[in-house]
């Protein structure tokens, strides 16, 4: 049973960037996508991109293109997603998920979420 | 990019009685659905995926069906505990994998 923990939660300014690290363990990154999904207060699930590992590389949604980076680590089993320029907009529960296969599908685990707070 | 409707936005139902929540999607996506439940504070759970068959642990009052682009989940026999968020997912066609915008499910 694959397991998730994330890092903790972060305030930051404006402007600023935050890295988010998701843990795996009782699987390997390079069996699993992994995928960033977001939820702004009171509403609902966004996928923000993935580490795909049949073409060992990321994939965003058109939206986050260029803004958010996806890496993985499988020698510390690590998957991370940084946010750069964050802006108010950007407060949310940012969870990790993984797909049985290594490409999206459905996400049988997730992580506890970290809550990113952008405040001035 | 598949954009997935769910409806009702919100479902008034009394305890062990059925609720039926609906998922629509803008293009086929072949039986490539997932459901989730999600309660305050908690990560999604998943519930369904390939549009029909249930995650492991997930009681038998929990069903899916659907292909093409109508979906539904059913929930029989209601337990409080089900009172709860529900999203439908594509994953037929990515980037971006989408979500429907949820169903509240409320005690009624």
């Amino acid at each position: 049973q694959v397991q998730l923990v994330q890092s903790g939660a972060e305030v930051k300014k404006p402007g600023s960037s935050v890295k988010v690290s998701c843990k795996v363990s009782g699987g390997t990154l390079s069996n699993h996508a992994i995928s960033w999904v977001r939820q702004a207060p009171g509403q609902g699930l966004e996928w923000m991109g993935g580490f795909i590992p049949i073409f060992g590389s990321a994939k965003y949604a058109q939206r986050f293109q260029g803004r958010v980076t996806i890496t993985a680590d499988e020698s510390t089993s690590t998957a991370s997603m940084e946010v750069t320029s964050l802006r108010s907009d950007d407060t949310a529960v940012y969870y990790c998920g993984t797909s049985t296969r290594p490409y999206p599908t459905w996400f049988d685990a997730w992580g506890q979420g970290t809550l990113v707070t952008v405040s001035s | 990019e598949r954009v997935m409707t769910q409806s009702p936005a919100t479902l008034s139902v009394s305890p062990g009685e059925r609720a039926a929540l609906s998922c629509r999607a803008s293009q086929s996506i072949s039986s490539n659905l997932a459901w989730y439940q999600q309660k305050p504070g908690q990560a999604p759970r998943l519930l369904i995926y390939g549009a029909s068959t249930r995650a492991t642990g997930i009681p038998v009052r929990f069903s899916g069906n659907g292909s093409g682009t109508e979906f539904t989940l059913t929930i029989n026999s209601l337990q409080s505990e089900d009172f709860a968020v529900y999203y439908c997912q594509q994953y037929n066609d990515w980037p971006p994998i989408t979500f429907g915008q949820g169903t509240r499910l409320e005690i009624k």
